[in-house]
């Protein structure tokens, strides 16, 4: 089983729509949590750490369960500039970074 | 403000051949990390130096050397390159203040090993 999964994607939806990704991790021990986007053929930068209360940013919104292990990233009104791959990202030990291997998503004019 | 520079951006290897690929960031950061990344497998780390004179090996290190040169650089050096190693080769390097942390990323090499 992978470190930390997630929804395999892709996902293609209209502009407008709401979109959500989950995501879930294997080590209990872990940290710290972030979302990071990837546009095609760029490194990927940081959208938005994931703290346990939830956390707003816009449009974006994140959830961290740590009793289930699950992190959930909720995009809403979809822009076509949304269209990326979404990384979940996991801090272990306070030294390495684990990535998901990502959710593409696609939104359609 | 430069942020995290790798170099090169593109690189076409024979099999066997070496090459290094080099990474600096100018942010003062203590951790400094080498990803490669391939189709449907997202990142995967290869090595990683929490501070100048340590690295450790991550997940996928072999056929891989690393050295951190200062506290700015930290080089990946392939001794006989394979088509294996064909990927996207990310460098970055961590932030930590508090509880804030945030990894910074280079702009990529793509290597292609024929």
């Amino acid at each position: 089983r992978k470190e930390v999964e997630q929804d395999p994607g892709p996902f293609n939806v209209p502009e407008g729509a709401t979109v959500a990704f989950n995501c879930t991790y294997s080590n209990s021990a872990s940290q710290s949590f972030f979302w990071y986007r990837q546009d095609c053929r760029k490194e990927p930068k940081l959208l938005m750490s994931v703290y346990s209360s939830g956390n707003e940013d816009g449009r974006f919104t994140a959830q961290l369960n740590r009793a289930s292990q699950y992190i959930s990233l909720l995009i809403r009104d979809s822009k076509l500039s949304d269209s990326a791959t979404y990384l979940c990202v996991v801090d272990n030990y306070g030294q390495n970074f684990v990535f998901g291997p990502g959710t593409r998503l696609s939104v359609l004019p | 403000n430069a942020g995290v520079t790798q170099t090169p951006k593109f690189q076409v290897l024979k099999t066997g051949q070496s090459m290094t690929l080099q990474c600096a960031q100018d942010m003062n950061h203590n951790s400094m990390y080498w990803y490669r990344q391939d189709p449907g497998m997202g990142l995967r780390l290869i090595y990683y130096s929490a501070s100048e004179g340590t690295t450790d090996k991550g997940e996928v290190p072999n056929g891989y050397n690393v050295s951190r040169l200062n506290k700015r650089e930290f080089s990946l050096r392939l001794e006989s390159a394979a088509p294996s190693q064909t990927s996207v080769y990310f460098c970055a390097s961590k932030s930590r203040q508090g509880d804030l942390t945030e990894a910074f990323f280079g702009q990529g090499t793509r290597l292609t090993v024929v």
